[in-house]
């Protein structure tokens, strides 16, 4: 059974670009959550996807948006990027309401 | 609102001696807690949870933690460190009350050392 698969794995961009990440979750699991990783400041919730619906939001600004397709799949964005937003992003899905969540490798993304 | 404490941002073991990460959490309502492994470079994977019911739950490569909801905490120990266990371990707890609710709130980490 094939896991979370997060593309691309690793990125470049300059102050001021945009940015969209792509998360493909494991077969049936139709919860998608994501959260960003830096060495300041940990492992942050950005928000939480289910059937399509956004479900739990985390403390960001505005700037990052996300969506989930009807296929699960889930997308995140973060536009007028700021040098504070390099990180790893990582996506995780799961089956169940119960937190047990399924990462993936993550997005490394370098903003210059 | 829930959080996780980690005490130790780094540990340092010798290989075959006992791991200990500790782990102590707040919550309002009952929790749901979990220990995650990260190998550079990668992602997070579960190594065992707490629900409910017994207490002390075993994971994955010999690792086991205990919930004691008198002292809020939810330790994590390996009676014999393995060079493969160098990693950071993260704790964290969810909102197990709020049905649905799927974030996972993570301490900071603490980094595990194996000396040869």
């Amino acid at each position: 059974k094939a896991g979370v698969t997060q593309t691309p794995r690793y990125l470049i961009k300059t102050r001021g670009q945009q940015v969209t990440l792509s998360c493909s979750p494991i077969s049936g699991h139709r919860s998608v959550s994501w959260y960003q990783q830096t060495p300041g400041q940990g492992l942050q919730f950005l928000f939480e996807y289910f059937s399509e619906t956004q479900r739990n939001k985390g403390n960001f600004p505005g700037r990052f948006s996300g969506r989930q397709f009807s296929n699960s799949r889930s997308e995140m964005n973060v536009s007028t990027l700021e040098l504070g937003d390099s990180a790893l992003y990582l996506c995780a899905s799961s089956l169940r309401n119960r937190g047990e969540l399924f990462f993936g490798e993550g997005s490394r993304l370098t903003v210059l | 609102a829930q959080s996780v404490t980690q005490l130790g941002s780094h540990v340092s073991v010798s290989e075959g001696a006992l791991v200990l990460l500790r782990c102590n959490y707040s919550s309002s309502v009952p929790p749901y807690l979990f220990w995650y492994v990260q190998y550079p470079n990668q992602g997070l994977q579960l190594l065992l949870k707490y629900t409910t019911g017994a207490t002390l739950v075993k994971g994955i490569n010999g690792f086991e933690a205990e919930f004691k909801k008198s002292e809020t905490s939810f330790h994590l120990t390996k009676p014999s460190a393995h060079m493969s266990d160098a990693a950071e371990y993260f704790c964290a707890v969810s909102d197990a009350a709020n049905f649905g609710n799927e974030k996972l709130t993570f301490g900071t980490g603490t980094r595990l050392t194996i000396i040869p």
